[in-house]
């Protein structure tokens, strides 16, 4: 069964904090894996990685994927309190098809 | 550009009744896909739809069913509702064809509540 694992669960840190969330998956005909931040109902998108070793990366965020161990990280540097979310990975396994998500990391930062 | 738009935005049903709830896609998207996500929970896959044919679907039950129009727009229905069924209902929208893959963009959702 397709299994998409994220951890931690929940994570409180400080303003100007570095954050590291994880990302696992057992996913069969991958394509690609996606990251979303869920603030109040609409996951916004943030990264699609297709390729292992390539790091994106968008402001303070960065995402990078390793498809021989199976994972991807999501790195938020310097944290604000406006990315006080749920980070969400999915995995999709063909061109505009379905995606399997994750749990979802509830991140808070306190001022 | 307007983006995914979902309606109604919310909903409160009964028990046993059958509710439906709509999609448009992003302006040059033509696949539909549907998601429940419950409390607390990442987003369950529901179903697809493109070129107005179920394409793909999860593990959920035949009381849920959608349609897609030839506008691209669909529709999500849910008959003889169960409490279970009270969440959020994303809907996503992409572009299915060629070599990359494009990225699923979402609406606002329909929160579902069923009393």
């Amino acid at each position: 069964e397709d299994k998409v694992v994220q951890s931690p669960l929940s994570l409180v840190v400080h303003e100007g904090d570095t954050v590291t969330l994880n990302c696992s998956y057992e996913v069969t005909n991958f394509r690609s894996l996606l990251w979303y931040k869920q603030e109040k109902k609409a996951p916004t998108f943030l990264f699609m990685l297709t390729s292992s070793g390539i790091e994106k990366k968008s402001g303070r965020l960065s995402s990078i994927l390793d498809k021989k161990e199976l994972f991807s990280i999501l790195n938020i540097t310097a944290t604000q309190t406006g990315d006080s979310a749920v980070y969400l990975c999915a995995v999709g396994w063909t061109s505009g098809s379905r995606l399997t998500f994750g749990e979802g990391t509830q991140l808070t930062v306190n001022p | 550009d307007a983006g995914v738009t979902q309606s109604p935005t919310h909903l409160i049903k009964t028990r046993g009744q059958q509710v439906t709830l709509r999609c448009s896609p992003k302006s040059g998207h033509d696949t539909v896909s549907w998601y429940q996500q419950a409390l607390g929970q990442g987003p369950q896959f529901i179903f697809q739809y493109y070129e107005e044919e179920e394409r793909q679907r999860g593990n959920f039950p035949d009381r849920f069913s959608g349609h897609q129009f030839p506008n691209y727009s669909s529709e999500l229905n849910v008959n003889a509702l169960l409490l279970g069924d009270s969440a959020l209902y994303l809907c996503a929208s992409s572009r299915t064809g060629g070599i990359m893959n494009t990225e699923a963009f979402f609406g606002q959702g329909t929160r579902l509540t069923v009393v």
